[in-house]
């Protein structure tokens, strides 16, 4: 049972375009959302965290938006850039262990 | 220096075989994790050691039995390995439990059995 639920399953963005990805979640102790970029043949690495009591986080193109009363997340990718082409997890945890969306592949065009 | 890294990267077996996979952080953390990640990249957490105690065993088969002989080493090892059983297997680390959103993941193994 998926736990955070995850979209869209893959997008495709030409460069310089907004890359959105949507996220929602159930379990009320989840109280840290991470969000997990994967090349392809590498492992995850940490992109950028939001806590619930923030709305909104920005680190340099990246930016999670955070609906607490909808229980709903979102990362949006400004300028997106090939180099972006990635697939991004959402995850969230109640602080013991991690549980990862389904994963969105996202392919930027030159 | 690699932070999390495993060996080997790719491990290719016939059905029916045991095999080993290990994992060593050189990043001071205290907890370690194994997850699996399928075909259509689903990462799911198997297992979770802090301090060398098993925290976290989720439903996963008994022929899986992680080892951990110190805080920077967790080694999984798999007996009768199955079809099923082929995925990509990452290890990772976290300072300790309450940073767990904070993962640093391996470059992950590779695991096809035939």
């Amino acid at each position: 049972q998926q736990q955070v639920k995850q979209s869209p399953q893959s997008l495709i963005v030409q460069k310089g375009g907004i890359s959105i990805i949507n996220c929602a979640y159930e379990n009320t102790a989840f109280d840290y959302f991470p969000w997990y970029q994967q090349f392809p043949g590498k492992g995850p690495a940490l992109l950028i965290a939001i806590r619930p009591d923030v709305s909104e986080k920005k680190e340099g193109r990246f930016t999670i938006s955070f609906n607490k009363s909808a229980k709903q997340f979102s990362l949006h990718i400004m300028d997106s850039q090939p180099g972006d082409s990635a697939t991004y997890f959402c995850a969230a945890t109640p602080g013991y262990k991690l549980s990862f969306g389904a994963g969105t592949t996202v392919t930027v065009r030159a | 220096d690699t932070a999390v890294s495993q060996t080997p990267k790719y491990l290719v077996t016939q059905m029916g075989n045991d095999k080993s996979i290990k994992c060593e952080q050189n990043l001071g953390h205290d907890t370690m994790y194994w997850y699996k990640q399928d075909s259509k990249k689903f990462l799911k957490i198997m297992f979770s050691y802090n301090n060398k105690e098993l925290i976290i065993n989720e439903t996963v088969p008994n022929r899986f039995s992680p080892k951990s002989p110190d805080k920077a080493h967790l080694n999984l090892h798999i007996n009768s390995l199955e079809l099923g059983d082929s995925a990509v297997y990452f290890c990772a680390s976290s300072q300790d439990v309450e940073d767990s959103y904070e993962q640093y993941f391996g470059p992950g193994t590779r695991l096809t059995v035939t």
